[in-house]
């Protein structure tokens, strides 16, 4: 069964480093999305992309961040600066056709910035 | 806004008895979907049962159900013969019609089924 796939599953930074997590969506999937869970919270949405470019992004997605297809598999979060709030399990998610239909989840990436 | 609110941090329900976990939402869309995630102890977000507004009658799947009272804003999903599986954190979510597919979730459930 695809699934999407995403590394590593845990990382280790220090502050002010930048870190790239890495996904690999469902193969006929066309959206695509990054949501953060800090430990014992909600969790949020980051931003979405569609059509090689940002379709919608929320207001924790500031210019540390920025997002990335860059070979037509690769679905990447980039963050440029890590603060220690950034701890946090970051999750990638692929939709096929938009909307209503299912999203499938990545594994997650457990981000510890020290 | 869309905003989710789960007002159970955790349940508890024996092997084979049933349990209900409550979500109330809001949102001032009149196309929506609503979604019960199951979340493991392997972190990975799994569908368990998802919901059109637009449809009266409430979604299944096997053992899973939901009872949804659209005046109300209420989305409870119902899980029968619970097995030691099913323990997880469960996420009510929901995302408008209106846009690509963006998740708007609860606090989570966290559900212990014990032998």
């Amino acid at each position: 069964e695809p699934e999407v796939t995403q590394t590593p599953s845990h990382q280790v930074t220090q502050m002010g480093q930048e870190v790239i997590l890495r996904c690999v969506p469902i193969s006929n999937h066309l959206y695509f999305y990054w949501y953060r869970q800090i430990l014992g919270q909600k969790v949020e949405f980051l931003v979405s992309f569609y059509n090689n470019e940002i379709s919608e992004k929320s207001e924790i997605f500031d210019d540390q961040f920025s997002v990335e297809r860059p070979d037509g598999s690769n679905f990447t979060l980039k963050i440029r600066s890590t603060k220690l709030e950034d701890s946090a399990m970051y999750f990638c998610a692929s939709i096929k056709t938009g909307g209503n239909t299912e999203a499938f989840f990545g594994q997650g990436t457990r981000l510890t910035v020290v | 806004a869309q905003t989710v609110t789960q007002s159970q941090p955790e349940m508890s329900v024996q092997e084979a008895e049933t349990v209900t976990l409550s979500c109330t939402y809001d949102t001032s869309e009149s196309n929506y979907y609503l979604f019960w995630y199951k979340q493991p102890p392997s972190r990975q977000m799994i569908l368990v049962i998802r919901q059109e507004a637009y449809k009266q009658q409430n979604a299944t799947e096997n053992r899973f159900s939901v009872n949804f009272q659209k005046a109300a804003k209420s989305f409870s999903l119902k899980i029968s013969d619970s097995q030691l599986g099913d323990t997880a954190m469960y996420f009510c979510a929901l995302t408008r019609g209106s846009t690509l597919g963006r998740l708007y979730f609860g606090r989570g459930t966290q559900l212990t089924v014990w032998p």
